[in-house]
């Protein structure tokens, strides 16, 4: 069966260390997309690909970057880590935006 | 621009009461998407429905129904005879049609069931 898996599950890290979160869907959709939520602001976009080499910033993208290299990956790299990028991470896919997504088991990442 | 707006922060009801959640989104689009996920507490985001703007005719799944009026830019969401099981947070979404955007949330509204 098709999934969407992201790891790791739960990550704590050190102030100002690069942290990657991995992103991994066999559905073989072109749309994938990054979200975290936080208590009170609910699901915010950080980032998104339409395709292989496609990236786009959403509203909340600072400090963040992705890379598109094949159609099945988008890693998330937290370039240096801060408190305030605490929260729950959501990857995403979709083969279009009215179809609705396809959500990972998201990433709790604590930077300490 | 698109906005997705769930005025109810969080609703408890007690177990059997009926419960409706609100979602009122806003979109200059005449053809769109409308979606409700659920978060239950073991934190994974689960699809419910998917609504398209041409078709305005109410749908009942189960003990679940959703209630489309374009005329207040609604598409709000009832429980009947709630349970414990519904207790989650409720995401109301939006997606206009070309998919060339992504998908819009509201901020959730909290569903607690006590019994």
């Amino acid at each position: 069966d098709a999934e969407i898996t992201q790891s790791p599950r739960h990550k704590i890290t050190e102030t100002g260390r690069q942290v990657t979160l991995a992103c991994h869907q066999t559905w073989n959709h072109n749309n994938m997309f990054w979200y975290r939520q936080d208590l009170g602001h609910g699901l915010r976009l950080i980032h998104y690909s339409y395709g292989v080499q496609d990236t786009n910033k959403g509203e909340v993208s600072d400090g963040y970057s992705v890379s598109r290299s094949n159609t099945e990956d988008l890693p998330l790299t937290l370039e240096s880590a801060a408190s305030s990028q605490t929260s729950v991470y959501f990857c995403a896919s979709s083969e279009q935006g009215r179809y609705g997504y396809t959500f990972g088991s998201g990433t709790r990442l604590t930077v300490v | 621009a698109q906005k997705v707006t769930q005025a109810q922060t969080e609703i408890s009801v007690v177990e059997k009461e009926d419960v409706t959640l609100d979602c009122v989104y806003e979109t200059r689009d005449t053809t769109y998407y409308l979606f409700w996920y659920k978060q239950p507490p073991s934190g994974e985001l689960v699809f419910l429905i998917r609504r398209n703007s041409f078709d305005e005719q109410n749908e009942i799944s189960g003990r679940y129904s959703w209630n489309f009026q374009k005329s207040t830019s609604s598409f709000n969401f009832t429980i009947t005879a709630s349970q414990v099981v519904d207790s989650a947070v409720y995401f109301c979404a939006l997606s206009e049609a070309t998919g060339n955007t992504p998908l819009v949330f509201g901020k959730g509204t909290r569903l607690s069931v006590i019994a």
